[in-house]
């Protein structure tokens, strides 16, 4: 079974600057795949990033970036220049790359961010 | 990009009633669906993936006989809560894979129940 450990339940950020969120996994998997998900008060889940594990570069999306530590078994996500619309509780999601599980995701129990102005 | 269509965006019903949640892929194919359920300021946790024209995969702890899954076309799976009870009160959200394996989520259902 694959466990996802986000140890920051809430975090508070300055708009404008940068803040990073942690997240670290176990598998005995070799392939898989790895997601941050925004879901904002609406509860609409937003996907940030995803991380293909069998690939070594990290992951950008304008300005969210993952530093994915593959034999750590971290990946976490880095939001630059942050906005109030930042504001959300994110989760960090892990799949497994073989059709058994139907790609389900395994969720972290999430952070809460706030951007302040 | 893809569209999942899920309602009723919010129920409230009486204890011991059912209700039916319906989840559709509106531009695409959905072979695998998936339903998660979560509790306030709470994680997102799988319930149960759903295949089209197959029985549900239920995760452990879940009631497949409180929980009914039905994934009858490539396009809409249902979830029906048979009588609920106030500890089913919860936000259940569906989600869809693509055949590109691409995951798109639902806006999920509140259902709490007198």
């Amino acid at each position: 079974a694959q466990t996802v450990t986000q140890s920051q339940p809430e975090m508070s950020v300055q708009e404008a600057e940068t803040v990073t969120l942690s997240c670290t996994y176990d598998t005995s998997e070799n392939n898989y795949y790895l997601f941050w998900y925004k879901q904002p008060p609406s509860r609409q889940m937003i996907l940030v990033i995803r991380q293909e594990a069998y690939k070594q570069q990290n992951a950008t999306e304008n300005r969210f970036s993952v530093n994915f530590q593959k034999a750590a078994k971290s990946f976490s996500l880095k939001i630059s220049d942050s906005q109030l619309g930042d504001t959300a509780m994110y989760f960090c999601a892990f799949s497994p790359s073989n059709s058994n599980s139907g790609y389900a995701l395994n969720f972290g129990k999430g952070t809460s961010l706030l951007v302040t102005p | 990009g893809a569209v999942v269509s899920q309602h009723p965006s919010r129920v409230i019903c009486k204890s011991g009633t059912s209700v039916k949640i319906e989840c559709r892929s509106l531009d695409f194919q959905a072979t695998t669906m998936f339903w998660y359920r979560q509790f306030p300021k709470q994680s997102l946790m799988l319930m149960a993936t759903s295949n089209e024209g197959s029985k549900a995969t239920y995760e452990q702890g879940v009631e497949k006989d409180k929980f009914l899954i039905n994934h009858a076309s490539l396009t809409l799976s249902t979830l029906t809560v048979t009588s609920a009870h106030p500890e089913d009160s919860s936000f259940y959200i569906c989600s869809a894979r693509t055949g590109s394996e691409k995951l798109f989520f639902g806006s999920g259902t509140q259902l709490s129940v007198l």
